[in-house]
């Protein structure tokens, strides 16, 4: 069965940093392309980062530009996030996202496997 | 970036009625980009529809999917009681990936 399990999430002060990984099973990894979503509680979702299949293509929201850092092990089937210089509005549950399958030609697609999520607080 | 502001931001209906709900773009999305993704309390979002119309895995057919350029649509034939939720459209063609602001569907 496929699965994408988070981790690594807790209570940060503000300026702390954060990894969050993000175990994959059930499917080949390497094979496709992986996104970071958040979404602060009560609000609506917000589309964080990505990263292609063999991870030289990488994208982030404006949001969290210059802070975050994406990448991913294929080898180890994860999927990381780097966080830093964290803020209060960065206070979310973050969740990993399967995107696009890569096996030959690359075409967007749909997150279509959604982990379960991992809760950052950041708090003084 | 491409806005997409979803409308009304909550619908109040009946087990029985027709849902359907509205997903505006700020600029015209290619309709093989448009997604629509429901969430329960507590749960993840899942995967309703993609390319604007074509169902997901497992996705009863009461859930369809419409619409071109900058207009796109989520209808739900007959709502069940596991049907209400948040939906949440999204396009994905071209970074930043932007999903809009959810709809919430709840018992009337």
């Amino acid at each position: 069965e496929v699965h994408l399990v988070e981790s690594g999430g807790g209570l940060v002060q503000p300026g702390g940093s954060l990894r969050l990984s993000c175990a994959a099973s059930g499917f080949t990894f390497s094979n496709y392309e992986m996104n970071w979503v958040r979404q602060a509680p009560g609000k609506g979702l917000e589309w964080v980062s990505y990263i292609s299949s063999r991870g030289t293509a990488i994208y982030y929201a404006d949001s969290v530009k210059g802070r975050f850092t994406i990448s991913r092990d294929n080898a180890k089937n994860s999927l990381y996030l780097q966080l830093n210089s964290l803020r209060a509005e960065d206070t979310a549950t973050y969740y990993c996202a399967r995107g696009a399958y890569c096996g030959g030609d690359c075409y967007s697609d749909a997150f279509d496997i959604w982990g379960q999520g991992t809760m950052v607080t950041v708090s003084s | 970036e491409i806005v997409l502001t979803q409308s009304p931001g909550t619908l109040s209906l009946s087990p029985g009625e027709r849902a359907t709900l509205s997903c505006k773009a700020s600029q015209s999305v290619s309709s093989t980009y448009l997604a629509w993704y429901q969430q329960k309390p507590g749960q993840a979002p899942r995967l309703l529809i993609s390319d604007s119309s074509s169902r997901a895995t497992g996705i009863p057919d009461r859930f369809s999917g419409s619409g071109s350029g900058t207009d796109f649509t989520l209808t739900i034939s007959r709502l069940e009681p596991e049907d209400f939720a948040v939906y949440y459209c999204q396009h994905y063609g071209s970074s930043p990936f932007t999903f809009g602001g959810g709809t919430k569907v709840e018992i009337k």
